[in-house]
């Protein structure tokens, strides 16, 4: 069946380091790809999203290329803020009416 | 935002007793959805709903029942708690099931 792998976490960094947060799939057919992020005591809010193979999602500075030939969506920011510590979540829809998600990957950023 | 509103918060409630969330929704989106976040497992898909009074299983439904009567509202009931279902619930609403979920703020559930 259709699954997300996301890196296991806490992943820890000093602010201004760089970031990434690696994500494959596995999934029947196109799926569209997405990275939520879940901050304390809030529930999941989308950051960026891709719906076809190359396309690249960006917000907030965060970025994600859709990649079908590695069946990966790897997250990336070039410099982390203490702001950013949060939970994120791969996860894949193919049109099925469900949202697969990953297990999540903590983020903590050291000031 | 999408307007999300799951009640209670927070609930402590006893082993062996039945307990019903509601989800409440301002959007019109067609479809509604129910997770649970543990440890570990990320978030896990319960029961979810195409429709008024159309509603599915999703991977761990067991113990759970749902209901929409109403575009607005799915209702999420365990009909008799365990402790293994300390948990926090999410709902969530889509408006074309494809398109990203908008997700309430959860219901943080304790059996005792």
């Amino acid at each position: 069946g259709d699954s997300v792998t996301q890196m296991e976490g806490p992943v820890t960094l000093s602010e201004e380091a760089f970031l990434t947060i690696n994500c494959t799939y596995t999934a029947t057919g196109y799926p569209s790809l997405f990275w939520y992020v879940q901050y304390p005591g809030e529930g999941l809010q989308l950051l960026l999203k891709a719906t076809k193979a190359d396309d690249k999602g960006s917000n907030k500075g965060f970025e994600a290329t859709y990649r079908k030939e590695t069946t990966s969506f790897h997250l990336e920011k070039g410099s982390v803020q203490v702001s950013d510590s949060a939970v994120y979540f791969c996860a894949l829809n193919t049109g099925g009416f469900k949202t697969i998600f990953g297990a999540g990957t903590r983020l903590f950023v050291k000031a | 935002d999408a307007g999300i509103t799951q009640s209670p918060r927070h609930k402590v409630t006893e082993t062996g007793t039945p307990v019903t969330l509601r989800c409440h929704q301002t959007e019109n989106h067609r479809y509604m959805y129910w997770y649970r976040q543990d440890p570990g497992h990320g978030l896990r898909l319960i029961h979810y709903s195409y429709g008024v009074k159309d509603t599915d299983k999703g991977e761990v439904s067991d113990g759970y029942s749902v209901s929409r009567s109403k575009t607005e509202d799915f209702l999420l009931t365990l009909e008799s708690a365990t402790s293994s279902q300390t948990s926090v619930y999410f709902c969530a609403t889509s408006g074309t099931g494809e398109s990203e979920a908008f997700f309430g703020q959860g219901t943080r559930l304790t059996v005792v």
